[in-house]
């Protein structure tokens, strides 16, 4: 079936540790996103990206990096410069242009 | 810049009512998208209804219709003969549509809705 993996489902951090959390889709999608969502808040953009070897950042990029090395991958590292990094992270894929966003099913990044 | 604002945190419906949620949002572009995506208690975001704003007539899928008032800039969802399984976060969210800046969504903060048998 098409359509957008995350993992892991849960995810545990020790302070000052970066971790990674992997994005894939099958879509054939160009471009692909990172959102942040915390508790009674909505979603914002951490990067995207609409190409391979190409990405840029969204309004909260900073404690974050990432990768596009192919067109179905896409991901994110939380570095231990992200000062609040315990949230729930949606990765989102769509074709250029005027398109519907297809979501993955999100990590849980919690730091212990 | 855009912004999206939902003025209602949380709202109640009883089965089989009809419920509206509120969504304005805030930009000086003249063209772009309106959407309305539903998050149930699995977290999985799912698409529930778009507005092109260059279209004058309200969207509809089924239960689920808009008004749009785009003097106004006023998006609210209409869900009409709830369903327990309508229960979820509701997010409106906007779009421009950019060549080089790709198709970012801007999210207002929620609606949790909350359907009661």
């Amino acid at each position: 079936d098409g359509g957008i993996t995350q993992s892991p489902k849960y995810l545990f951090r020790k302070e000052g540790q970066n971790v990674t959390l992997s994005c894939e889709q099958n879509l054939n999608h160009d471009a692909m996103y990172w959102y942040r969502q915390d508790p009674g808040q909505g979603l914002r953009l951490i990067y995207y990206s609409q190409i391979v070897n190409d990405f840029q950042k969204g309004d909260i990029a900073e404690g974050y990096s990432v990768s596009r090395e192919k067109k179905e991958s896409f991901p994110l590292t939380v570095t231990s410069a992200q000062k609040n990094p315990t949230a729930f992270y949606l990765c989102a894929s769509s074709r250029l242009l005027n398109t519907e966003a297809f979501f993955g099913q999100g990590t849980r990044l919690t730091v212990v | 810049a855009q912004t999206v604002t939902q003025s209602q945190p949380e709202m109640s419906v009883q089965e089989a009512e009809t419920v509206t949620l509120s969504c304005t949002y805030d930009t000086s572009e003249s063209n772009y998208y309106l959407f309305w995506y539903k998050q149930p208690p699995s977290r999985q975001m799912i698409l529930v209804i778009r507005q092109e704003a260059y279209k004058q007539q309200n969207a509809t899928e089924n239960r689920f219709s808009v008004n749009f008032q785009k003097a106004a800039k006023s998006f609210s969802l209409k869900i009409s003969d709830s369903q327990l399984g309508d229960t979820a976060m509701y997010f409106c969210a906007f779009m421009t549509p950019h060549n080089n800046a790709g198709n970012m969504l801007t999210f207002g903060g929620g609606t949790r809705l909350m359907v009661k048998p």
